[in-house]
């Protein structure tokens, strides 16, 4: 079992949907969430930052932690097109060495 | 956050050949590290790059096929050495700030591909 299992998509949704991405993992002791962008030939971008169990609300994008189910989720309201990218999943134990997703391609279409 | 810059963007080299890829940062940064992105897999830690010793690999990494400098807090290479088509990769440096040490700051990325 992989320890970050996230699917692969792609996904394609119309341009105003809610689009809900979620990552699985085993290792219980990551503590620190995180939620990476990455443009078509460009580096991945932080998108959000969280911290233990709990949800954090920036403008249009949610992430939420579940810690005893171990399930990760980001949320995007009101989809734009400009929201078409791979969306990476990454976490930590504390330590300085991220663990990733393969990332899950979204594709929102005007 | 800092702003990163990778050199090359992107080449295509022989095999056999070796290839060394910087990264430069506008600031001072703690850390500096090298992953590898292929295709339909995860980013990849290669190394932490550290400032004034020899750099920390991941298992499945050796510094003989790729070798880290880091000589100050905003600049390190790495070097792709004696390169095989199973080398061609994404490669990208990422840094962190000092603000925490698991907020992660990416460059652009080099895309190599070996012929």
């Amino acid at each position: 079992q992989k320890e970050v299992e996230q699917d692969p998509g792609p996904l394609s949704v119309p341009e105003g949907a809610i689009v809900s991405l979620n990552c699985t993992y085993s290792n219980s002791a990551f503590q620190y969430f995180m939620w990476y962008r990455q443009y078509s030939r460009k580096g991945p971008e932080l998108l959000m930052y969280t911290y233990s169990s709990g949800n954090k609300e920036d403008g249009r994008f949610t992430a939420q932690v579940d810690k005893s189910s171990k399930y990760i989720s980001l949320f995007i309201r009101d989809s734009q097109p400009s929201d078409s990218a791979t969306y990476l999943c990454a976490m930590s134990d504390g330590s300085e060495k991220l663990v990733f997703g393969k990332g899950t391609k979204l594709t929102v279409n005007p | 956050s800092a702003v990163i810059s990778q050199k090359p963007s992107r080449d295509i080299c022989q095999r056999g050949t070796s290839l060394t890829i910087q990264c430069q940062v506008d600031s001072q940064v703690t850390m500096m590290f090298w992953y590898r992105q292929q295709p339909g897999q995860s980013l990849t830690l290669i190394a932490t790059a550290n400032q004034g010793s020899e750099a920390t690999y991941e298992s499945g990494f050796v510094i003989d096929k790729f070798p880290i400098s880091r000589p100050n807090l905003t600049f390190s290479t790495l070097t792709v050495s004696n390169m095989s088509p199973e080398d061609s990769s994404i490669y990208l440096c990422s840094v962190t700030t000092g603000a925490s040490t698991d907020t992660q700051y990416f460059g652009p990325g080099t895309r190599l591909t070996v012929l």
